[in-house]
């Protein structure tokens, strides 16, 4: 098993273009989540999927949507990047109670 | 809602030595407190966890304490080794175990 996957690892986009971020599991989790990581803070919480087909904002949602594709994948998209959105951005699944992220994505804003 | 406050920020510890992190939180209801451990360009990685009906849990060298009527929790490393640096995040859940509000995390380094 692959656990929880994310594609690209890295990306550097320019202020306004727009990007998606793809996570998969096969893991079977019913809930996923997107996290942001920032020097000092910690990982908020930008949006969460408790089931396939429902999709629920989280600490942080603003600049950002998502979309529950299937149970396998978790999507977030940036419509038009803001440099305030440089980050590092981890997918997550969760089986009962635990939580288990993917490698993340480093998304840089110039 | 809840907040998670997490000490220190960094710690320098001798190899063989223990290291102690602590967190505290504000959500009487949180049930579930996860520890993550996470090495440079990786993703966290769950280590230990408790749920708020134990005190206490050991896996060999790694220890996670809880004080409810405090609020506060706490992860004990013993007999540290140079694999035991990286950064640790302690987390409490909400909406019952739905979602984890993260503390700020810990830089841990090991010296030899």
């Amino acid at each position: 098993n692959a656990g929880v996957t994310q594609t690209p690892k890295f990306q550097v986009l320019k202020t306004g273009q727009s990007m998606t971020l793809q996570c998969a599991q096969d893991m079977n989790h019913n809930s996923m989540y997107w996290y942001r990581q920032d020097p000092g803070m910690g990982l908020r919480l930008i949006y969460y999927s408790a089931s396939e087909g429902t999709t629920d904002k989280g600490e942080v949602p603003n600049g950002y949507n998502v979309s529950r594709l299937n149970k396998r994948e978790f999507s977030l998209r940036l419509e038009s990047a803001a440099p305030s959105q440089t980050s590092v951005y981890f997918c997550a699944g969760r089986q009962g109670y635990e939580q288990y992220f993917g490698p993340g994505t480093r998304l840089t804003v110039t | 809602g809840e907040n998670v406050e997490q000490h220190p920020s960094t710690l320098s510890v001798q190899e063989g030595d223990s290291a102690v992190i602590k967190c505290t939180y504000s959500d009487s209801a949180s049930n579930y407190f996860p520890w993550y451990k996470q090495e440079l360009g990786k993703g966290p990685q769950l280590i230990i966890d408790i749920r708020s009906n134990v005190g206490e849990k050991k896996d060999q060298r790694i220890a996670v304490t809880l004080n409810k009527t405090a609020k506060h929790f706490s992860l004990h490393i013993t007999e540290t080794q140079p694999e035991d640096s990286a950064v640790y995040f302690c987390a409490a859940s909400i909406g019952g175990a739905q979602k984890l509000v993260f503390g700020q995390g810990t830089r841990l380094t090991i010296n030899p």
